[in-house]
Formats: structure tokens, sequence, C-alpha cells
């Protein structure tokens, strides 16, 4: 069974602090990882990574992959309140399945 | 206007009666995807569609059923709903040919079962 872990469930933090996501995974035929940040409804797309060591970047937020470990990290710098959200970790794999197997997520709550 | 629209958006109704969540989609993609999520379980997966002739089931599909009548519209429903299908429920499109596994999702429905 595939399987994405997500740590720390929750954090919280002041801001300006900078803050380190992790994503681990455990599935069969790995093809994409990917990162949603969720506010109130809808999970909005941050990154999609595909090959280790290559950081994708936007902004004050970063991630990389690790296929070898097996995990992600997902880094946003200089907190601001508006990064307050829920953000999932989701694999995708290859063959001839689809949809993504996501992780619980993590709870970030900035503090002012 | 959104490009993954999802209706209704809020729906509570008694056990037993038969729902149908739908979903349509502008941006032309053929990959349509059905996830419930539920507090401190994440998303997971009902079922998927490649295109109008190919739907698939997903991990959790059991007490559900899908339509996909066009390429654009993929319907959710719930033959006979029971409490623990109370969860809020997100469609989502796909594709693949523009070289990224990116999935764009709508707004959700939020369903209680009484």
């Amino acid at each position: 069974e595939d399987k994405v872990v997500q740590s720390p469930l929750s954090l919280v933090v002041h801001e300006g602090d900078t803050v380190t996501l992790n994503c681990s995974y455990e599935v069969t035929n790995f093809r994409s990882l990917l990162w949603y940040k969720q506010e109130k409804k809808a999970p909005t797309f941050l990154f999609m990574l595909t090959s280790s060591g290559i950081e994708k970047k936007s902004g004050r937020l970063s991630s990389i992959l690790d296929k070898k470990e097996l995990f992600s990290i997902l880094n946003i710098t200089a907190t601001q309140t508006g990064d307050s959200a829920v953000y999932l970790c989701a694999v995708r794999v290859g063959g001839g399945a689809d949809g993504l197997t996501f992780g619980k997520g993590t709870h970030l709550i900035i503090q002012p | 206007d959104a490009d993954v629209t999802q209706t209704p958006r809020n729906r509570i109704t008694k056990t037993g009666k038969r729902i149908m969540l739908e979903c349509s989609q502008t941006k032309g993609h053929d990959r349509m995807y059905w996830y419930r999520q539920d507090p401190g379980l994440g998303l997971r997966l009902i079922y998927y569609s490649f295109d109008v002739k190919d739907i698939n089931k997903g991990e959790i599909s059991d007490g559900y059923s899908v339509s996909r009548q066009a390429q654009a519209k993929f319907s959710l429903s719930l033959e006979s709903a029971i409490p623990n299908q109370t969860a809020l429920y997100f469609c989502a499109t796909s594709d693949p040919g523009l070289g990224t596994d990116t999935q764009y999702f709508g707004p959700g429905t939020r369903l209680t079962v009484l």
C-alpha cells in the first residue's frame, strides 16, 4: 500500500521565522511528488518534483526531493501571516494507475 | 470565472437518501478525479476518469458511483448516503499531456449526512 507521511502535523511559529516541512513516502513505481497549499477550501498547487537534488523555488518557498532517501522538504523563509495554511504533500505513481496519494498535511500557523 | 466548479457547495441530507455531486471544468482536460477530505486524514481518491469511456476505482470507491457525461462533466453519486460519508468532497482535473502531473481542484462540496 502506498504511503505518504508528513511531519510535523502542526507547527506554530512567529512571523519572520524559517520553517521546514517534511514529507516521506513509500510507494511502488514513483513518478512525481507534489506540494499543495490549502487555505480555506481548494488546494492550490505549489511545486512538482521528479528529479533528486534539483531545488524548485518560488519567492520565499522552495522544495527539494531526495529519491534515494524517499523524502522531500518544503522550506518557507521569512514567514508571513499569509503563509498560515495546511500544506499537503502528494505522490503520483507511474504505470497504468492515476490519482494522487496524499499525506495528512501540516497545519502551519504564523503568529504576528 | 473558475476553471473547475462544483455544485452544490454545501448539502445536508438524511441517511438513506440518494445524492449527486456535480463537477464541471472549462480547462479542456481529459482526466478528472473525485476525492474526499476528512479531518486529520488528508485527501483520499474515490474515482478517476481518463476520458469519457474510461472510469476507474480509487482507494475508497465503496458506497459511491460516478458518471462522466462529457469531457467537461464528472458526477459523483451516493446511492444511499450514510453518516460516515460526511466529508468535504473535491473534484480535480489534470492533463499529463502538458508534461505535468499537477491536478487542479474545484472549490469543494461540504456534505453532511444526518
